[in-house]
Order: C-alpha cells, then sequence, then structure tokens
C-alpha cells in the first residue's frame, strides 16, 4: 500500500450539484497531483499542489478547483456538476514541487457517478 | 494527435511468452519516462522508470530511443499475474509539474 488514502470511495451525483473529493498524501510528501481518469483511457493531470499552493494545471476548466492543507492532505472540488465529469479521481503525493524523480504514489481513487 | 500514443490492444499471450509494448511522444522536451502498471479497478503503480541507455528489472526490459521518441517495454516469460494494463508515462520538464499518461495497453496472459 502506498499510504495515500482518499475519500470517499464512491460518489454518485446528479448534473449540477457539488462535489468534495479528499486525500490524504503519503508521510513526508508536501506534494499532491489530481488526475481524473475517464473509462479506458489513462489518467488526465487536473491540478497539483505544492505547499498549499497550485503548482501547475491541466486543461481542465474553473469549475475545478482544488485546496492543499498545512498537513498536505488536498481536497478537490468540483462545481456544476456534468455527465462528462462521471469518472475516477486519483490523489497522488509525491516527495518535491515537480515530483522530480517522477515517482507519484496513487491512492485507490474515488469513483465518480453524474447521473 | 494525443502527447502520449500506446496501442491500446488487448495483447492476448500465452503463459512464458514473451511481449513486447511500445510508446511514442510528441514533446522533444520530455525529460523522464517511467512505465506503470494499473490492474483492473486499481490505482496505477509505478513499474518502472525508462533510461536512454535502457534498463532491466527481472523479467522486464524498458527502452528509450530519444531520437524516434519511441519507449518500449519487454516482458519475457509471462505470468497469469502479469495481466494488467500497462500506462506509457512521460514528464516533461522543466515548467511541466504532470505526469503524461498514454492510454495503456491492455495485456492479458492466458494459462
Amino acid at each position: 500500500e502506498t499510504g495515500v488514502t482518499q475519500s470517499p470511495t464512491h460518489l454518485i451525483k446528479t448534473r449540477g450539484q457539488q462535489v468534495t473529493l479528499r486525500c490524504s498524501s503519503q508521510s513526508g510528501h508536501n506534494t499532491v497531483s489530481w488526475y481524473q481518469q475517464a473509462l479506458g483511457q489513462g489518467p488526465q493531470f487536473i491540478f497539483q499542489y505544492y505547499r498549499e499552493e497550485e503548482n501547475g494545471r491541466g486543461n481542465f476548466p474553473p469549475r475545478f478547483s482544488g485546496l492543499q492543507f498545512p498537513n498536505y492532505s488536498s481536497e478537490l472540488n468540483v462545481n456544476a456538476l456534468e455527465l462528462d465529469d462521471s469518472a475516477l479521481y486519483l490523489c497522488a503525493s509525491s516527495g518535491g514541487g515537480s515530483g522530480s524523480s517522477g515517482e507519484q504514489f496513487f491512492g485507490p481513487g474515488t469513483r465518480l457517478t453524474v447521473l | 494527435r494525443k502527447e502520449v500514443e500506446q496501442d491500446p490492444g488487448p495483447f492476448n499471450v500465452p503463459e512464458g511468452a514473451t511481449v513486447a509494448f511500445n510508446c511514442t511522444y510528441s514533446n522533444s522536451a520530455s525529460q523522464s519516462f517511467f512505465w506503470y502498471r494499473q490492474d483492473c479497478r486499481k490505482e496505477p503503480k509505478l513499474l518502472m522508470s525508462v533510461y536512454s541507455s535502457g534498463n532491466e528489472d527481472g523479467r522486464f526490459t524498458a527502452q528509450l530511443n530519444r531520437a524516434s521518441q519511441y519507449i518500449s517495454l519487454l516482458i519475457r516469460d509471462s505470468k497469469l499475474s502479469d495481466s494488467a494494463t500497462y500506462l506509457c508515462v512521460v514528464k516533461s520538464d522543466p515548467g511541466r509539474r504532470a505526469l503524461t499518461f498514454g492510454s495503456g495497453t491492455r495485456l492479458q496472459v492466458q494459462p
């Protein structure tokens, strides 16, 4: 196990609602990255947080937002949910601001279904 | 064009077979390369990093060709437990903070 935890494991929402997903990073890691993985696709980078600041963002609209807390845990918030937001949301922790070694340790993910 | 492209498979091979996966990437500034493994409905896990000189880890060999922007993974003596999706991953530095994943190649090893 990586030591990265995510909650909840599964979630069902309806279009237009808002959702908050949570992630606790591995002990000693100060960087958290969030990815969206649609069925049959590889994970797509949403954004990364390093020491409570956003540290890079992928091609996702502003309704995807996040936070990182002093203990390096993180939240992903999605407003105005759309059907296409249905996916597995993965949180990954790493030790450096840019994940210098490249290795990121993934949590088990939150499976979001939007109806 | 996707930044990282892989053949989605599936590759169906018998136990003991040798199988090779290929991957191409479009960003010539990419600096780091990896293969991740993802089991069905699980999170991705690092299988191995890929170095310019090529590297081996037991039954797994990874190669990088920077001139052709091509990465490969060779699995020898396939085991049933190798059945998974193999994700080609690129990290482009400086400036990019993210891992860029291919869509994955699915491997099914059959008894």
